[in-house]
């Protein structure tokens, strides 16, 4: 069984469209983050929620919006997406006792 | 600013030799941590070492930190063909939340 799990892994859409990528974890973890991985392997975070709770918020357009319905799951939705866009997106979980996080496989994001 | 920058930004060697690779930072740490990306992949959890370790050992891996240097090592002894992959190291921010600055890590490539 895959620990945390990424939808879709490729996702290739138009400039301006709205798109989501989804995350589920079954680790029973109760933190969970979303990080964007550029073209030159930088690793930035964006979001973290911790049960449930916003806990982290970088400095993201507010054309992202993350989204946890229960903590096994982080959502991210984009809005009006650019070409800057264009990047691998991770989620990743941990337990709030622990700093290990756990990475999904990634979400592979190309704007046209 | 970026908190952790790993170096050299590639490395390639011959199975069977050491490989080592840098990490340095701006800020006071709890802890760094390092991880390994393989292509296409998500990142895997190695090793964590805290502020008032010196040095850690698991398996081949071997880390060092030096606070007052504001840098950690990772050496990997007796590389293997296996361990092509891209090293990073991240560091927490001393902000009693869970997050981590990735670096732009280290791409090692061990030929067989």
């Amino acid at each position: 069984d895959t620990a945390v799990s990424q939808t879709p892994k490729y996702l290739v859409t138009q400039m301006g469209n709205d798109k989501s990528i989804k995350c589920e974890q079954n680790l029973g973890h109760d933190t969970m983050y979303w990080y964007k991985q550029d073209s030159k392997k930088f690793l930035k975070i964006m979001f973290s929620y911790n049960n449930k709770e916003l806990i982290i918020n970088e400095t993201v357009p507010n054309r992202f919006s993350p989204k946890s319905p229960d903590k096994a799951h982080l959502n991210l939705h984009i809005n009006s997406l650019e070409l800057g866009d264009s990047a691998v997106y991770f989620c990743a979980s941990s337990h709030s006792g622990s700093n290990t996080q756990y990475f999904g496989p990634g979400t592979r994001l190309t704007v046209l | 600013s970026q908190q952790g920058e790993e170096d050299p930004q590639a490395l390639s060697i011959q199975e069977g030799e050491n490989a080592t690779m840098n990490c340095s930072y701006k800020t006071s740490i709890n802890n760094l941590q390092w991880y390994r990306q393989n292509s296409g992949r998500g990142l895997v959890h190695l090793i964590l070492i805290r502020s008032n370790e010196r040095e850690k050992h698991s398996g081949r891996l071997r880390v060092t930190l030096d606070t007052s240097k504001k840098s950690s090592s990772l050496l990997i002894t007796a590389s293997r063909a296996a361990d092509t992959a891209s090293y990073f190291c991240a560091t927490d921010v001393n902000s009693g939340t869970y997050k981590y600055i990735f670096g732009t890590g280290t791409r090692l490539k061990v030929l067989a």
